[in-house]
C-alpha cells in the first residue's frame, strides 16, 4: 500500500546511544517531516525538506540531525540520546502540489532511560 | 511565528449529542489553510476537514462542521450525532502559504472522550 513507513515501531535507548529513525514514502513526495508529539504539546517539527539534498530546521531542532540522500527517504539521526527526548516521533510526506494534504506514518514510540 | 492555541485538555459528550472543540491560532498572515486532525488510540494521524482561509463558506465533512471567524482568528470544530468511533485526540492545525515548506504548526491537542 501506497504510504509513509516509519521504522522502527518502539525502540528503548540508554543515555548516550546514538540511532536513527527512517521514514520512507512511496509517492514521490517533495516535501517530507519529522515531528515529535509530548504529551500536552501537540506535535512539534523538528526538522524538514522540500526536496531531494535539502533540509532545514524546524521548531525543535537541537540534539537531532536529518538527511535527504534520495527523495523517498527521510532520515532522522540522534548522536546521543538524552532522556528530553523520549517522544512519540512521527514523519509526515506532502507532493508539492496546491491543494493536497499530508500523509503521515504510524509513528515511533522512543523510550530514552 | 504562527502559533495555535486549543484551550481544552479534555472534552467529553454523551453518544449522538453535539460537541464543539475550539481552536485559536495567532497569525499576520492573510493565505493560509486550518485543519483539524484525529488521533486515535492507534496513533494514526487522519483528516477530519479543512479550511482555506480566503473561503467564507465554513466547511462541511458529514457531521463535522467547522465554524471559521477569519478576524477573530477562531478554528471551531462541530461534531454532531457523536459516535463512540469519535474517541480520539483532536488537533487543530495551521500552515502558511506565504512561508516555504508547507510546514504544520499544531495546537496541544484535545482529548475527547464519548460516553454511551
Amino acid at each position: 500500500n501506497a504510504g509513509v513507513t516509519q521504522t522502527p515501531k518502539f525502540r528503548v535507548l540508554k543515555t548516550g546511544q546514538s540511532m536513527t529513525l527512517l521514514c520512507a514514502q512511496d509517492m514521490n513526495h517533495e516535501y517530507m517531516y519529522w515531528y515529535r508529539q509530548d504529551p500536552g504539546m501537540g506535535l512539534r517539527l523538528i526538522h524538514y525538506s522540500v526536496g531531494e539534498g535539502t533540509t532545514a530546521k524546524g521548531e525543535v531542532p537541537d540534539g537531532y540531525n536529518v538527511s535527504r540522500l534520495k527523495k523517498q527517504n527521510f532520515l532522522l539521526g540522534l548522536e546521543s540520546a538524552a532522556p528530553s527526548q523520549t517522544s512519540v516521533y512521527f514523519c509526515a510526506s506532502r507532493t508539492d502540489r496546491v491543494g493536497y494534504g499530508y500523509t503521515f506514518g504510524s509513528g515511533t514510540r522512543l523510550t530514552v532511560v | 511565528a504562527q502559533t495555535v492555541t486549543q484551550s481544552q485538555p479534555e472534552m467529553s459528550v454523551q453518544e449522538a449529542e453535539t460537541v464543539t472543540l475550539s481552536c485559536t491560532y495567532d497569525t499576520s498572515e492573510s493565505d493560509y489553510y486550518l485543519f483539524w486532525y484525529k488521533q486515535p488510540p492507534s496513533r494514526q494521524m487522519i483528516l477530519v476537514i479543512r479550511q482555506e482561509a480566503y473561503k467564507q463558506q465554513n466547511a462541511t465533512e458529514n457531521r463535522f462542521s467547522v465554524n471559521f471567524q477569519k478576524a477573530a482568528k477562531s478554528f471551531s470544530l462541530k461534531i454532531s450525532d457523536s459516535q463512540l468511533g469519535d474517541a480520539a485526540m483532536y488537533f487543530c492545525a495551521y500552515r502558511s502559504e506565504e512561508t516555504s515548506g508547507s510546514r504544520l504548526t499544531f495546537g496541544e491537542g484535545t482529548q475527547l472522550t464519548v460516553n454511551p
